[in-house]
């Protein structure tokens, strides 16, 4: 693809719901990358893949939160039990080992 | 760990005027600092990025300035246009670890026609 892909663009689930959020990076990229970013705030740092394998999960927040990248490709963010401190946007970003990342779109989860 | 402040957290400037965002960060060992910009509804996009070897980097309007001794760097649009009107970040992080990147939390600059 041309770019970063994520679905959905936008989710709305009550609190208690599970979620998965999805990224589909730029064809070829070894590494990807999961940000949380709240309002007026920096993107965070959640966890990297390089190609399957899970290379750094040190931001996720607790253990609600897991993510996977089966076949070195498309990812998945999942958060359990969601709770509405778990509403902000999520992005995705691919790169090349060691070299700039591209984001995608986001996706906007709010928890009622 | 890391730790980047950025200011301002608005700016509006008049079509034509320069503006200056300001980082500062707090780990030595950083040593890679790129600057994104994010219009409404899109993820951050690189705009340009300075290496802790060099002072300064210019690409046609933007420029990117880094005082390694004291911790700081500036990004510098002159000549602004009403299209530079998004939400600029400015990051830190180390080239020799895993290369994630420790984000200020955001400008965003408003540019008046």
């Amino acid at each position: 693809g041309a770019g970063v892909s994520q679905s959905p663009r936008y989710k709305v689930t009550k609190r208690g719901q599970d979620v998965a959020l999805r990224c589909d990076p730029i064809s070829g990229h070894v590494s990807l990358y999961w940000y949380r970013q709240a309002l007026g705030q920096g993107p965070e740092f959640l966890t990297y893949f390089n190609y399957e394998a899970q290379q750094d999960k040190s931001g996720l927040p607790n253990d609600r939160f897991s993510a996977e990248r089966p076949e070195g490709s498309i990812s998945t963010l999942t958060i359990q039990r969601t709770e509405q401190r778990d509403s902000a946007m999520y992005r995705c970003a691919s790169s090349q080992p060691l070299n700039e990342q591209f984001f995608g779109p986001g996706t906007r989860l709010t928890v009622l | 760990g890391e730790n980047v402040e950025q200011h301002p957290s608005t700016l509006s400037v008049q079509e034509g005027d320069s503006a200056v965002i300001k980082c500062t960060y707090s780990d030595s060992a950083s040593n890679y600092f790129p600057w994104y910009k994010q219009e409404l509804g899109k993820g951050p996009q690189l705009i340009i990025d300075i290496r802790s070897n060099v002072g300064e980097k210019k690409d046609q309007r933007i420029a990117v300035t880094l005082n390694k001794t004291a911790k700081h760097f500036s990004l510098h649009i002159t000549e602004t246009q009403p299209e530079d009107s998004a939400v600029y970040f400015c990051a830190a992080l180390s080239s020799g670890g895993s290369y994630i990147p420790t984000f200020g939390r955001g400008t965003s600059l408003i540019v008046h026609p």
